[in-house]
């Protein structure tokens, strides 16, 4: 079983749409949960911290679930310029590395 | 502004000539590693440095070398390059409060 799995999509949503992605991990031993953006092979960039409690930056929903080893990333009211590659990263819970899954891909259309 | 940075951005080369690639943080980052992007393949680490003089192998090491003599630099160098190292190449760097990770804008390897 990989360590980290995400679906690769593509997620095709109309403007204004509501998606949700997840990414199950392994090792239940693993501490810090992020998801990542990228755009077009451009350098992943850190889109929120996953935290046990859940958290929220405005459209954007972030969740953990220990028991059943996932984070969630949920997106609201979707905009064009939410296309990108999501990235979850999982740290191994042994050292300093983060495991990276292979990325779920969203476009929104208008 | 803090960021990492890498150079060259693009670089082709042919078989078996010997380069190195620059990655320089200004975050004043203990842990800096190098991952490799392939299709369908998504980011495999490399190599990580925990800080000056420690470094160690990641998932992909075969074919690369790198070493942490200052703190904000982590060079990548292959001594031998071959085509199935033809590549997007990213440095990353984080500090040891979080693991919040942060990488450079990449580097395109094609190997001839």
């Amino acid at each position: 079983r990989k360590e980290v799995e995400q679906d690769p999509g593509p997620f095709n949503v109309p403007e204004g749409a509501t998606v949700a992605f997840n990414c199950t991990y392994s090792n239940s031993a693993s501490q810090s949960f992020f998801w990542y953006r990228q755009d077009c092979r451009k350098e992943p960039k850190l889109l929120m911290s996953v935290y046990s409690s859940g958290n929220e930056d405005g459209r954007f929903t972030a969740q953990l679930n220990r028991a059943s080893q996932y984070i969630s990333l949920l997106i609201r009211d979707s905009k064009l310029s939410d296309s990108a590659t999501y990235l979850c990263a999982v740290n191994h819970g042994s050292g300093y590395a983060l495991n990276f899954g292979k990325g779920t891909s969203l476009l929104v259309t208008p | 502004e803090a960021q990492v940075t890498q150079n060259p951005r693009y670089l082709i080369t042919v078989t078996g000539k010997k380069l190195t690639v620059t990655c320089s943080q200004n975050m004043n980052h203990e842990y800096m590693s190098w991952y490799r992007q392939d299709p369908g393949l998504g980011l495999r680490q490399i190599y990580y440095s925990m800080n000056v003089e420690v470094t160690d192998k990641g998932d992909v090491p075969e074919g690369y070398k790198v070493s942490r003599k200052e703190k904000r630099n982590f060079p990548l160098i292959l001594e031998s390059p071959s085509p199935n190292q033809t590549s997007l190449y990213f440095c990353a760097s984080r500090g040891t409060v979080t693991y919040e990770q942060y990488f450079g804008p990449g580097t395109r390897l094609t190997v001839t």
